[in-house]
């Protein structure tokens, strides 16, 4: 079946505009992470759903990052406000539920100008 | 707070040789342990899941172990390939919800 999959695939921005990225899990999963990796690191969690709800939003930097599930499928991260340091690869995974097996996209790779 | 440390940060093996990865971690309350690699580029690929209550979860030539107590987990890669050449990234899942802690990586290169 279908994998995780994550629009745009790159995404080139500059700084102070504003950035939606999507990612459509795998049908039937509940839960669903963000991610974002840096060059020479591991992804750092941003945030978690459990269906519609963000379950723990603790990774998120600041109040510019913003994510929704509206319907417990589609995620869209935004990102209000660019900056430079924002430039990363953001990371989708979904699971069938809490604790499992998490299955990752491919990523969007952001740069901000 | 979960640390994630994966020794050493890079690994370089004639093919067919044996060999361990490490990762450790600081907070023995964990509820399970995942292993994924990373080609340069992409995204990340699911090895293994070993939940708490398990010791170890064996595919193929790939083998992972769980020591809560002791804060460790290992990958065994037997018979190494040049198709092994990846990072290897372990990540932990502890808290009241699933907030999972990656490792920053051990970068493998497999000679042939």
């Amino acid at each position: 079946g279908a994998g995780v999959s994550q629009t745009p695939s790159n995404k080139v921005t500059e700084k102070g505009k504003y950035v939606e990225l999507r990612c459509d899990p795998i049908s039937g999963h509940t839960a669903l992470y963000w991610y974002r990796q840096s060059l020479g690191q591991g992804p750092e969690f941003l945030i978690y759903f459990q269906g519609t709800g963000a379950a723990d939003d603790s990774g998120l930097p600041n109040d510019r990052f913003f994510a929704v599930r509206p319907e417990g499928s589609v995620s869209t991260l935004k990102i209000q406000r660019t900056e430079r340091g924002d430039s990363a690869v953001y990371l989708c995974a979904s699971s069938k539920q809490g604790f499992d097996e998490q299955f990752f996209g491919p990523g969007t790779r952001l740069t901000v100008l | 707070k979960q640390e994630v440390t994966q020794i050493p940060a890079a690994l370089s093996v004639p093919e067919g040789e044996n060999l361990v990865l490490n990762c450790s971690f600081t907070d023995s309350a964990i509820y399970n342990l995942q292993w994924f690699r990373q080609d340069p580029g992409k995204g990340l690929t699911s090895l293994l899941l070993i939940q708490s209550s398990q010791r170890e979860q064996t595919s193929g030539r790939l083998n992972a172990s769980l020591d809560k107590s002791s804060g460790r987990s290992t990958l065994y890669i037997a018979a190494s390939q040049p198709g092994d050449s990846a990072t290897y990234l372990c990540a932990g899942a502890t808290g009241g919800y699933q907030k999972v802690t990656f490792g920053t990586g051990t970068k493998l290169q497999v000679i042939p």
